[in-house]
């Protein structure tokens, strides 16, 4: 069974706004990842935090997580047309055998 | 990054016949693969972990006689679907750990996914 769920399930923004997307789990993680789609296209890694880090940058991303809350959310700052995808949280519980959430369907407007 | 190479992209295929579906890691060895299942617009779902030289550990709910699955070596692993049905029309993606100890240790690399038709 999916181990996270995503919200929200879709977001429409404005080019150059920002875009958070919420993540949660149920139980105990080793690490969390974030996952791009593009429409009938593989995954892209984006980034990974570990359970004994609370906040990560990389580029125009910045995750955050609260294991106190079973949560985790990504912004994508500034955000461009390219950036339309699904966006998935994936978590971890030792084996790396990951779990994924429900994702967000993100489409920024030019 | 390593690079996870899935063939076919897309198949087409007539009800009752098998499809086998090959991941392959092109540049790192892969101890643990994972096979995923996508409907459309929904998320994946794990459906079993292959490791190199043992039996596949398949995830509640998934049929081990329909997907077949086998990871002989440590970059290559398959999924057969056997014996297709409409009903398993989908995207299978593919995903693969790097081996312990190697510059890829852990880190996990998904393929471009094949979409499976079944008419």
């Amino acid at each position: 069974s999916q181990q996270g769920e995503e919200d929200p399930q879709a977001l429409s923004i404005q080019e150059g706004e920002n875009a958070t997307m919420n993540c949660s789990y149920k139980t105990s993680i080793n690490n969390l990842q974030w996952y791009r789609q593009n429409s009938g296209r593989g995954l892209v890694h984006l980034i990974l935090i570990r359970s004994n880090e609370r906040e990560k940058h990389s580029g125009r991303l910045r995750v955050t997580l609260d294991t106190s809350k079973k949560s985790s959310s990504l912004l994508i700052t500034a955000s461009r047309a390219a950036d339309t995808a699904s966006y998935f949280c994936a978590t971890a519980t030792g084996t790396y055998k990951y779990i994924f959430g429900t994702g967000t369907r993100l489409k920024v407007l030019a | 990054g390593a690079v996870v190479s899935q063939h076919p992209s897309w198949v087409i295929c007539k009800s009752g016949t098998s499809v086998k579906i090959e991941c392959r890691s092109l540049d790192f060895q892969a101890t643990t693969m994972f096979w995923y299942r996508q409907f459309p617009k929904q998320s994946l779902m794990l459906m079993a972990t292959s490791n190199e030289g043992s039996k596949a550990t398949y995830e509640q709910g998934v049929e081990k006689d329909k997907f077949l699955i086998n990871h002989a070596s440590l970059t290559l692993s398959t999924l057969t679907v056997t014996s297709a049905h409409p009903e398993d029309s989908s995207f299978y993606i593919c995903s693969a750990r790097g081996a312990a100890g190697g510059p890829n240790t852990g880190e996990l690399f998904f393929g471009e996914g094949s979409r499976l038709t079944v008419l």
